[in-house]
């Protein structure tokens, strides 16, 4: 079955550094999307891309975090500087546009210390 | 926010139906009804969606009423595996999670 990748899977570092979740879409799909999951918050979404053209990241602090799709293969979020309260589990999940149903891939789980 | 309602938690026998209801009076005419999981950690499984007619897979069947102001997913057999968060989702393209349904399959 084909399936989203995000690469960490997890990640620790010290606030203040810049962090790079990387996600390959699955093949085809034209709208990515990232979301962030906390247990106060539960899924949130931050931001999301079609045809690799940015279409809504009004849920996402614009101040520290970006978003971007070099590439149909490749979508990036970066948080730069890092917080500890962005300590979460990003998940990038990818699909067609219109009515078709989203695929989430595994996640990346980032504690900032 | 969210824009449905959903029971905080459910229990369900093993290899008996779990039927996990929904409420969503505010959906529009072309918002869909999506049904997710969440199995501890991993990231959310898409299950089932439809516009307005009843709709079955491999894993569930999604019935929704003919007002489209509230729909039942229903797990015809349940399996200790089917432990998980159950998340109904109404929109199309852009979907908004609320906090689920915690389903608990006992023996």
């Amino acid at each position: 079955d084909a399936r989203v990748t995000q690469t960490p899977r997890h990640k620790v570092t010290e606030m203040g550094q810049e962090v790079t979740m990387r996600c390959q879409p699955i093949l085809g799909h034209n709208t990515v999307f990232w979301y962030r999951q906390t247990m106060m918050q539960g899924l949130e979404l931050l931001a999301y891309f079609r045809n690799r053209a940015p279409l809504d990241d009004s849920g996402m602090p614009k101040d520290r975090f970006s978003a971007e799709m070099p590439d149909a293969t490749l979508a990036t979020l970066k948080i730069q500087p890092s917080e500890p309260r962005d300590s979460a589990v990003y998940f990038c999940a990818s699909g067609l546009a219109g009515y078709q149903p989203q695929h989430f891939g595994d996640g990346t789980r980032l504690s900032i210390l | 926010d969210a824009k449905t309602t959903q029971p905080p938690s459910m229990d369900c026998a093993e290899g008996r139906a779990a039927n996990l209801p929904c409420n969503h009076s505010t959906i529009s005419g072309n918002e869909y009804v999506y049904w997710y999981r969440q199995i501890h950690s991993q990231g959310p499984q898409y299950i089932i969606h439809g516009l307005k007619n009843n709709e079955t897979n491999e894993m569930a069947s999604l019935i929704i009423t003919e007002d489209r102001k509230s729909s039942t997913l229903i797990l015809p057999h349940a399996t200790l595996r089917d432990t998980a968060v159950y998340y109904c989702i109404i929109g199309y393209n852009k979907l908004i999670f609320g906090a689920g349904t915690r389903l608990a399959v006992h023996p």
